[in-house]
């Protein structure tokens, strides 16, 4: 079975740019999560979406967007480009339900620097 | 909110010796506690969890270990190998949330 997928693995953007990060879950899983994890540090928690939902939203300001499409693959767009938004986008695939927890499973992820 | 601290940040130990990384939580509705294994260039990786109605749960060579009195967690890695070498994180999550808090890792080094 293939695991999460995730494309680009690798994008160059200047500031002020908009980007769009893309993940594929796990077949049969209806929740995609995603983190920002900065060099050094680790994940931190962007969205939720569960049955192409938000579910759950960090603390991150509204440049930052994401959707769930029918067949539960998901966009991450963030726009306006800031330097410190260089990072590895990591998205996570669960099967969890509204209520419950189950396991995350991660993609290779994206690394964006942004010059 | 949920705060996950752990310790040490970088660890080393010979091939064949034990290796222990412990975190602690402060949120008491934390109910499961994922360990990762983050290797260079690619995304975190579970290699065991625990719930907290268990208080140990063992995969081969790695176990954890949880105490919910204290509110921490720890991984055990024995007769580790140069494989093992990683970022290893810990985090939470209670049940409801949808968010893993993640500590800050640890970088464990195995010498050959």
């Amino acid at each position: 079975d293939a695991g999460v997928t995730q494309s680009p693995t690798h994008l160059i953007k200047t500031r002020g740019q908009q980007v769009t990060l893309r993940c594929s879950p796990i077949s049969g899983h209806k929740s995609v999560s995603w983190y920002q994890q900065v060099l050094g540090q680790g994940p931190q928690f962007i969205f939720q979406y569960y049955e192409k939902e938000e579910r759950g939203r960090g603390n991150f300001p509204d440049r930052f967007s994401a959707r769930q499409f029918p067949n539960y693959s998901s966009e991450l767009n963030v726009n306006a480009l800031l330097l410190g938004d260089s990072a590895l986008y990591l998205c996570a695939s669960s099967l969890i339900s509204a209520s419950g927890t189950s396991e995350q499973f991660f993609g290779p992820g994206t690394r964006l620097t942004v010059l | 909110g949920e705060n996950v601290e752990q310790h040490p940040s970088t660890l080393s130990v010979q091939e064949g010796d034990s290796a222990v990384i412990k975190c602690t939580y402060s949120d008491s509705a934390s109910n499961y506690f994922p360990w990762y294994k983050q290797e260079l260039g690619k995304g975190p990786q579970l290699i065991i969890d625990i719930r907290s109605n268990v208080g140990e749960k063992k995969d081969q060579r790695i176990a954890v270990t949880l105490n919910k009195t204290a509110k921490h967690f720890s991984l055990h890695i024995t007769e580790t190998q140069p494989e093992d070498s990683a970022v290893y994180f810990c985090a939470a999550i209670r049940t409801g949330a949808n968010n893993l808090f993640f500590g800050t890792g640890t970088r464990l080094t195995v010498i050959p």
